[in-house]
């Protein structure tokens, strides 16, 4: 069974960073590129960023570019978020989810950015 | 940046009848071997979103066949060929031709 499970969330003062995580099980891991998706309260989907197999390719939303960096390290099936320079509207739930096409998503973990 | 536009943004349905949404891109979503990256999700309350179809028409693994997906180029619909109690939440269209972009949501609601 595939599994994706978040974690890393936390509430953030603006301009911090934080380390989202993202545990997979169940597949190859090596097979698939790898997403992040994230939801603002009582907003819709937003794409945030995807990965390749092996970590040399990454695409961001324009809006993520230069604060957010995507990674992933195959060895231990885990995908990572470092988000950067956080702002009240980084708010949201950040979802892991496989492939670029999002065929599998995790639960998600919040991230609160407030004073 | 392609803008993916989803219509009717809120969509009351009799239990039992048709549905149908619409998305359009901004620009086409065909690569040169002539793949086309569009799918679509469901979100009920309170859940992660599922994908539903993948590739304009293809349904994942126990996607009611209910469910179809249809389109081209820059022009692509939802349907749902008789609605049930389940399927009400919010569906969403997404490319990922293109990094990714999603629909702002068509609101699916029992009437």
């Amino acid at each position: 069974e595939v599994q994706l499970v978040e974690s890393g969330g936390d509430l953030v003062q603006p301009g911090g960073s934080l380390r989202l995580s993202c545990a997979a099980s169940g597949f190859t891991f090596t097979d698939y590129w790898m997403s992040w998706v994230r939801q603002a309260p009582g907003k819709g989907l937003e794409w945030v960023a995807n990965i390749n197999h092996d970590g040399s390719a990454k695409y961001y939303a324009d809006s993520m570019k230069g604060r957010f960096t995507i990674a992933r390290d195959n060895a231990k099936n885990s995908l990572y978020l470092q988000m950067n320079s956080l702002r009240g509207e980084d708010t949201a739930l950040y979802f892991c989810a496989r492939e670029g096409g999002l065929g599998y998503w995790g639960q998600g973990t919040l991230v609160t950015v407030s004073s | 940046d392609i803008v993916m536009t989803q219509s009717p943004l809120s969509l009351p349905v009799t239990l039992g009848q048709p549905a149908s949404i619409s998305c359009r891109s901004s620009q086409s979503l065909v690569n040169r071997e002539g793949i086309t990256y569009l799918n679509w999700f469901h979100q009920r309350p309170g859940q992660s979103p599922r994908r539903l179809i993948y590739k304009v028409s293809n349904r994942d693994s126990g996607v009611p066949d209910r469910f179809s997906g249809s389109g081209s180029g820059t022009a692509f619909t939802l349907k749902i060929s008789r609605v049930e109690a389940e399927d009400v939440g919010v569906y969403y269209c997404m490319q990922h031709i293109y990094g990714g972009t999603f629909g702002q949501g068509t609101k699916l609601e029992i009437k």
